[in-house]
């Protein structure tokens, strides 16, 4: 397997801008993530959904983030409108703890800057 | 509720020195624990993770962990560190049978001087 794939790898835009960023878990996981990581913050859970559904958003910042899975193999995470403070690298990851499996596995990440 | 502290956000040791990497965690339930390593630029990959049974861990690269129940913690350790060990080190915990969230420390960021 190829692992979780997220793209772009590199998001440079402007402030105002619409940003999506994709993600493709590991074939047969049922759990997907999102995090944000900052050097202030480290790492936070932004949202994380089973079998495609959100099951909690508590950790989205502000109502222009929004996330979304309309199939089992992929899933975006959307800012609208981006601020500099949306700068950050976004992972996202996948297991499938009903089938004994119990660690994340992460994708390589977004590197956002928004300028 | 679940939280996870790193006591050190920086560790500089010596090539071939040992090293600890110290991580405490709080839970009213009972949870897995993990140990992260995150190289520049690269996602997160598991080093060794603790579900039961034995309470010493080994990982890949020669990591080991320690789950200590009493006293909450889940310390990595190497005997001896090399030059590519130098990334950021992080501690998670995931609760038995609430969802599966993950909850990371800080991290520790790892530098092996020559």
């Amino acid at each position: 397997d190829a692992g979780v794939i997220q793209s772009p790898r590199h998001e440079v835009t402007e402030m105002g801008q619409e940003v999506t960023l994709r993600c493709k878990p590991i074939s047969g996981h049922d759990y997907l993530f999102w995090y944000r990581q900052t050097m202030m913050r480290g790492l936070e859970l932004l949202i994380y959904f089973n079998n495609n559904v959100p099951i909690d958003d508590s950790g989205m910042p502000e109502d222009r983030f929004s996330a979304k899975m309309p199939n089992a193999s992929f899933s975006t995470l959307k800012i609208q409108p981006s601020e500099p403070r949306d700068s950050a690298v976004y992972f996202c990851a996948s297991t499938r703890p009903g089938q004994g499996l119990t660690e994340a596995f992460f994708g390589q990440g977004t590197r956002l800057t928004v300028v | 509720a679940q939280s996870v502290t790193q006591l050190d956000s920086q560790v500089p040791v010596f090539e071939e020195a040992p090293v600890e990497l110290r991580c405490n965690y709080s839970s009213s339930v009972s949870v897995y624990l993990f140990w992260y390593v995150q190289y520049p630029n690269q996602g997160l990959q598991l080093l060794l993770k603790y579900l039961s049974g034995s309470t010493l861990v080994k990982g890949i690269n020669g990591f080991e962990a320690e789950f200590n129940k009493s006293q909450t913690s889940f310390h990595l350790r190497k005997p001896s560190v090399h030059i590519s060990d130098t990334a950021e080190y992080f501690c998670a915990v995931t609760p038995f049978n609430t969802g599966n969230q993950f909850y990371f420390g800080t991290g520790t960021s790892l530098t092996v001087i020559p």
